[in-house]
């Protein structure tokens, strides 16, 4: 039983697209949601928390929707140096266990 | 400058020789992980620590070992024992949000 889903991709997606992954959890108790960015052979670097009312940071609005178990990051205006794979993270009730997705790959193309 | 370093960045050992993998860290968080990462797969936990002289085994620890003499160190060892361990090493500490930082990676090939 996977906790954390993610669909792996690739998403391809041209320069200048708009475009949007999902993450699935299975633990209602979970509290703590980020999404990270990891470059081919470097590490995960956060990219953004995830909070209940929705946030943004610049092209970038990550959404949780607590009912459905599931969050979003949406990424306007792609450019090609977004490439890379996002990674889904998840911890529950006070856990310091993060639980991650495998990953979605996006790739910009020109 | 603070952050977690990891070295060497590459490591070559042969099969049969034990081999550790250096974490330090200077963000004075309390918690520290060990991860594993294989090509085209997620990260998996093979060890926690939430403070200094305690730890605890991840998903995947047969094989591993670790010890936390000190908060800023968190070595892991990979022992002969570990029948796969060829992969990509990864340090973690958790910040007050429980948002996770990583360190660079350590590259492990075994032959």
């Amino acid at each position: 039983r996977k906790e954390v889903e993610q669909d792996p991709g690739p998403f391809n997606v041209p320069e200048g697209a708009t475009v949007a992954f999902n993450c699935t959890y299975s633990n209602s108790a979970s509290q703590s949601f980020f999404w990270y960015r990891q470059d081919c052979r470097k590490e995960p670097k956060l990219l953004m928390s995830v909070y209940s009312s929705g946030n943004e940071d610049g092209r970038f609005t990550a959404q949780l929707n607590r009912a459905s178990q599931y969050i979003s990051l949406l990424i306007r205006d792609s450019k090609l140096s977004d490439s890379a794979t996002y990674l889904c993270v998840v911890n529950g009730g006070g856990s310091y266990i993060p639980t991650f997705g495998r990953g979605t790959s996006l790739i910009v193309h020109p | 400058d603070g952050g977690i370093t990891q070295s060497p960045k590459y490591l070559f050992r042969k099969e049969g020789q034990n081999v550790t993998l250096s974490c330090e860290q200077n963000l004075n968080h309390d918690a520290m992980y060990w991860y594993r990462q294989d090509p085209g797969q997620g990260l998996r936990l093979i060890y926690y620590s939430q403070i200094v002289n305690d730890f605890q085994k991840g998903d995947i620890a047969e094989g591993y070992s670790v010890s936390r003499e000190k908060k800023e160190s968190f070595p892991l060892t990979v022992t002969s024992a570990q029948k796969n361990p060829t992969a990509f090493y990864l340090c973690a500490t958790v910040g007050e949000r429980y948002e996770q930082y990583f360190g660079p990676g350590t590259r492990l090939t075994v032959t």
